[in-house]
């Protein structure tokens, strides 16, 4: 079964600059989804960004951008120019790709807590 | 425009009681999931859904249970509420691996 690892429980940064949350996953699949979620304090899961196992380049989304390591099995979110509105509970997860018999479940992280600092 | 809702959105309850939550969507997706979130275990799901009369366990099942009768729909019940199931309560939908899972505002539940 995969597992995801988030091993910053809090994360703190100042307005502006820049911070990267951690983190890892297990699994034997060679292809595979990885997405970072947010969730404000109103409680909606808002998906920030998707990358595929089978791309090699990083995806970006704005002030949003992955450094995915296929090998060492690491997927950090990096969040430039950082905004008040940034600070939310991130969640890193997992999805198997159902056309080789993976499940299209979600498999979480344990979620880093991001503070804003002005 | 489509959206996926759940209700109700805060719920108390007693110890005992059978409690059904509901979600309800409108994208048409086959697949539906169930997740409970806890602080410190981030969000672990209870059951799924790939399609109608479809329905499989999760990693949390004991004690809830779902069934699909429609597209639409898949609620969860708790068959006898426990202090344990405290929890918000996450439903989602998706279709296709290219698309994203799309998930309700979540429901609170205290059990006492």
């Amino acid at each position: 079964a995969q597992t995801v690892t988030q091993s910053q429980p809090e994360m703190s940064v100042q307005e502006a600059e820049t911070v990267t949350l951690s983190c890892t996953y297990d699994t034997s699949e060679s292809d595979y989804y990885l997405f970072w979620y947010k969730q404000p304090p109103s409680r909606q899961m808002i998906l920030v960004i998707r990358q595929e196992a089978y791309k090699q380049q990083n995806a970006t989304e704005n002030r949003f951008s992955v450094n995915f390591q296929k090998a060492a099995k690491s997927f950090s979110l990096k969040i430039s120019d950082s905004q008040l509105g940034d600070a939310a509970m991130y969640f890193c997860a997992y999805r198997s790709v159902p056309f080789q018999g993976g499940s299209e479940k979600l498999v979480f992280g344990k979620g880093t807590k991001l503070t804003v600092n002005p | 425009d489509a959206e996926i809702t759940q209700s109700p959105r805060h719920k108390i309850t007693e110890t005992g009681r059978q409690v059904t939550l509901a979600c309800h969507q409108t994208w048409n997706h086959n697949n539906m999931f169930w997740y409970r979130q806890d602080l410190g275990h981030g969000l672990r799901l209870i059951h799924y859904s790939y399609g109608v009369q479809d329905t499989n366990k999760g990693e949390v099942s004991d004690g809830y249970s779902v069934s699909r009768s429609n597209t639409e729909d898949l609620p969860l019940t708790l068959e006898s509420a426990a202090s344990s199931q405290t929890s918000v309560y996450f439903c989602a939908s998706s279709e296709g691996m290219n698309t994203e899972a799309f998930f309700g505002q979540g429901t609170r539940l205290t059990v006492v």
